[in-house]
């Protein structure tokens, strides 16, 4: 079961590009990589999922390396709405359906 | 629309009395599962469904029951609430392997 590390918190400015790198050193080969945003007393929401290289929607694009190691979460151009907190999660297919998330990394955007 | 659909969104209670959290889901989901978050502690799964009549236990399971007789339904069930089990909750549903939904959350106190 793969377990996630990521940043407890990080601070940023408005207009900044904004990179979270989660690490997940025992990710199984089934496994795919999922990045949720979670604003206080809302239940955590999907920003995007990927395998491996690059993937890139309209609000984000994540960055995994060929090993599957870790991966990057990009924010481009962050504004004061971006303040929440970002989890990691690798899993499902090989877990059977347990999940492990991590602490998520609080992100703060000031102006 | 697509929803998961919690209820209630708020229940204060006292130790020992046996409350139900619903959960439902409308878009045809075999996954589903609950969680609860903690200050400091992010979101922990406490039970999981692959698909009807079959559920298992995820990381905090103690003090818990769940079960999935439809497709649609995965209940939350405190037989004997503690003041430990004061916490907000989350339900979760997806495609295996898709990403999951969560609902609104319910904050449980239990004095």
């Amino acid at each position: 079961l793969a377990k996630t590390t990521q940043p407890i918190s990080m601070d940023s400015y408005e207009g900044q590009e904004v990179n979270i790198t989660c690490s997940h050193n025992n990710i199984a080969t089934n496994d795919y990589i999922t990045w949720y945003q979670q604003f206080p007393s809302q239940g955590p929401r999907f920003i995007i999922q990927g395998y491996k290289t690059k993937v890139t929607n309209e609000v984000a694009s994540l960055f995994i390396p060929a090993d599957r190691k870790s991966s990057t979460l990009s924010l481009p151009r962050v504004s004061l709405s971006d303040t929440a907190v970002y989890y990691c999660l690798v899993g499902v297919l090989s877990s059977g359906g347990k999940l492990i998330f991590g602490q998520g990394t609080e992100l703060s955007v000031k102006p | 629309e697509a929803q998961v659909t919690q209820n209630p969104r708020y229940l204060i209670t006292v130790t020992g009395k046996k409350l139900t959290v619903t959960c439902s889901q409308n878009m045809n989901h075999e996954y589903m599962s609950w969680y609860r978050q903690d200050p400091g502690l992010g979101l922990r799964q406490i039970y999981y469904s692959m698909n009807v009549e079959v559920t298992d236990k995820g990381d905090v399971p103690e003090g818990y029951k769940v079960s999935r007789k439809e497709k649609r339904n995965f209940p939350l069930i405190l037989e004997s609430p503690s003041p430990n089990q004061t916490s907000l909750y989350f339900c979760a549903s997806s495609f295996v392997g898709s990403p999951l939904h969560f609902g609104n959350g319910t904050r449980l106190t239990v004095t």
